[in-house]
Order: C-alpha cells, then structure tokens, then sequence
C-alpha cells in the first residue's frame, strides 16, 4: 500500500517562529512531490512544489531527499495567516493521481 | 486566474438516493480527477479522467460511483445509492499535465451529507 506519513502535530508556534515539517513516502519510484496547505473545510491549495536540487518560494523552503524517501518544509518568521493543515502530497501512477498525507496542523499565535 | 468550480456547495440526501456533484474545470486542462476527504481523515483519490474516458480509479471507486463529462465543459461525478458512509468532502481537480511537476488544480469541493 503506497502511503505517505506525517505528524499530524498540531504545531503550536509564535509569530516569528522557524517551523520545520517533514514527511515520508513509501513508493521509491514516486516522481513529483508537493507541499498543498488546507484550510478548516476548505480545498487543498498548491504551496509549492519540491524539486529535487531543494527550491524556497519567498518564507517557504521545500527539501527532498529520494534516498531517504523524505521531504521537508521550513517555513520562516511565521505569520498569523499561515495558521493551517499542511498536506504533503506525492504524485502516483500513470495517470498521475495524488497520494495525500493526513497533514500537520500548524497555529501561529500572537 | 482560472479556477475549477464545483456546485452544489453542500448537498443534503437521503440514504439509498442518486447524487450527481458537477465540475467546471479549467477550459485548457486535459486530466480531470475526482478525490474525497471524509471529515478529519485525509483526502483520498477516486478516479482520474481522460481523453473521455477512466483512466484510474481505486477501491473506492465502485459500481456505485461513475463519471461522466457530457458537454466538453462540466465534468461530473454520479452516486448510484448513496449509502452513509459516503459523507465526505468530495473535491474534483484538474490539470494540463499528468506528469511532471505540473500542479493538480482543486476546486472548493461539495460537501456530501447523507442523512
């Protein structure tokens, strides 16, 4: 069973906080990997993708070890606004279906 | 920017009655998935979609469900009988690429209540 694990968290930080998440996945031969964040009852939204030299999109830093079957995401100098699940999605298949994890929480606080 | 919409927003049915969610994904997008996330439990895939025609679908995908795209622009997904257990989030995605690193697109979901 192809699956992809996560600490579910809930990851409770200051405003300004590093926060690290990681993530890892079973199927070595998995080829495209995403980091979506969900709000409370909302869709999954594209974060960034995770190429495997490493890649940072403004605050966010995505990792991807293929030995390890691991990713990361490091989010710096948190805001209140980043307060969601984050969902770290491995794309399977020949058709190219998504496999989620259950997602870390993360609240930034005051 | 363009985005995939899903009506209804929220569909309440009785148990044992068809449901019919529909999609608008985007116009130039050629894959088209849907997934569910039952409430507190992650999202799941049920079947992708191309060319007209199934492509993939998993074990949640039974003679229960089917898919349709019936005018070039909606996309739609059928519960036959609707049982209990079908109540979840029901998303459905698109994306001009299968490969890659090209991005699924989600549109804001229906949610299901089977009562």
């Amino acid at each position: 069973r192809k699956e992809v694990e996560q600490d579910p968290g809930p990851f409770n930080v200051p405003e300004g906080a590093t926060v690290a998440f990681n993530c890892t996945y079973s199927n070595s031969a998995s080829q495209s990997f995403f980091w979506y964040r969900q709000d409370c009852r909302k869709e999954p939204k594209l974060l960034m993708s995770v190429y495997s030299s490493g890649n940072e999109d403004g605050r966010f830093t995505a990792q991807l070890n293929r030995a390890s079957q691991y990713i990361s995401l490091l989010i710096r100098d948190s805001k209140l606004s980043d307060s969601a699940t984050y969902l770290c999605v491995v794309r399977e298949g020949s058709q190219g279906n998504l496999i989620f994890g259950k997602g870390t929480k993360l609240s930034v606080k005051p | 920017e363009p985005e995939v919409t899903q009506t209804p927003s929220h569909q309440v049915t009785q148990m044992g009655q068809e449901v019919i969610l529909r999609c608008v994904p985007i116009s130039n997008h050629l894959y088209f998935y849907w997934y569910r996330q039952i409430l507190g439990q992650k999202v799941e895939f049920l079947v992708s979609f191309y060319n007209n025609e199934i492509s993939e679908k998993s074990e949640i995908f039974d003679d229960q469900f089917s898919v349709e795209r019936p005018d070039g622009s909606n996309f739609t997904l059928k519960i036959r009988s609707t049982k209990l257990e079908d109540s979840a989030m029901y998303f459905c995605a698109s994306a001009d690429d299968r490969a890659g690193n090209q991005p699924q697109h989600f549109g804001d979901g229906t949610r299901l209540s089977i009562l």
